[in-house]
């Protein structure tokens, strides 16, 4: 059980524009701590695709967004492609366990 | 630009012990945090420790906490984790990752190296 919630799995036919949430509680996004994403194809590594709620890092496409809002945090994909097939996880940081980082269980993207 | 590359991974049985390591280039090693993360086959994400960048500082995830150490070395530009008592549960694959500056995230991500406690 993981301590950011994810959907499971979303799918989106090319060229549509998908969303994954993000649900966490008063000690982790609702305390104000920044949310972060990480994109990870098919095997490989995770890479960092949103940093600071809303970010992107040098190279990712303008078509990755995020944001966040209460306890809830939100990642879009606008403009589908098949390269974007892949899992993706949300993180953040909970002041109530002793680990500083805590990681959503991950959504796997279809693209139909 | 920044390269992180683990080994070290590999077999061992349960109660064995294992050392992986992590040579890291392409930037300035001793100036930044860095941490070990773990995803268990087909599942997600969990920190496992990390250590500040002068090795002042570490923490470790409860699961891990007593068992395993993480260490570096700056003149060689290398991060450790240390693993004993290895129990079944610690099976996955074991990433290398710098911090961010600010410590909130990993902003680079080694390839990761497989450890498979098995009797």
């Amino acid at each position: 059980q993981s301590v950011l919630t994810q959907p499971p799995s979303v799918s989106g036919a090319p060229g549509q524009r998908v969303t994954i949430s993000c649900t966490g509680s008063s000690s982790n996004i609702g305390a104000g701590y920044d949310v972060h994403w990480y994109q990870q194809l098919p095997g490989t590594a995770p890479k960092l695709l949103i940093y600071g709620n809303s970010n992107r890092p040098s190279g990712v496409p303008d078509r990755f967004s995020g944001s966040k809002s209460g306890t809830s945090a939100s990642l879009a994909i606008t403009g589908l492609q098949a390269e974007d097939e892949a899992d993706y996880y949300c993180q953040s940081y909970d002041s109530s366990l002793s680990g500083p980082w805590v990681f959503g269980g991950g959504t796997k993207l279809t693209v139909l | 630009q920044v390269q992180l590359v683990e080994s070290g991974g590999g077999l061992v049985k349960p109660g064995g012990s294992l050392r992986l390591s992590c040579a890291a280039s392409g930037f300035t090693f001793s100036d930044y945090y860095m941490s070990w993360i773990r995803q268990a086959p087909g599942k997600g994400l969990e920190w496992v420790s990390y250590i500040s960048s002068s090795s002042s500082y570490t923490n470790y995830a409860d699961s891990v906490k007593g068992r395993f150490t993480i260490s570096r070395d700056n003149a060689k530009n290398s991060l450790y984790l240390q693993m004993n008592s290895l129990r079944a549960e610690d099976t996955a694959v074991y990433y290398c990752a710098r911090e961010a500056r600010d410590g909130s995230h990993s902003d680079y991500w080694g390839q990761g190296t497989l450890v498979t406690v098995s009797s």
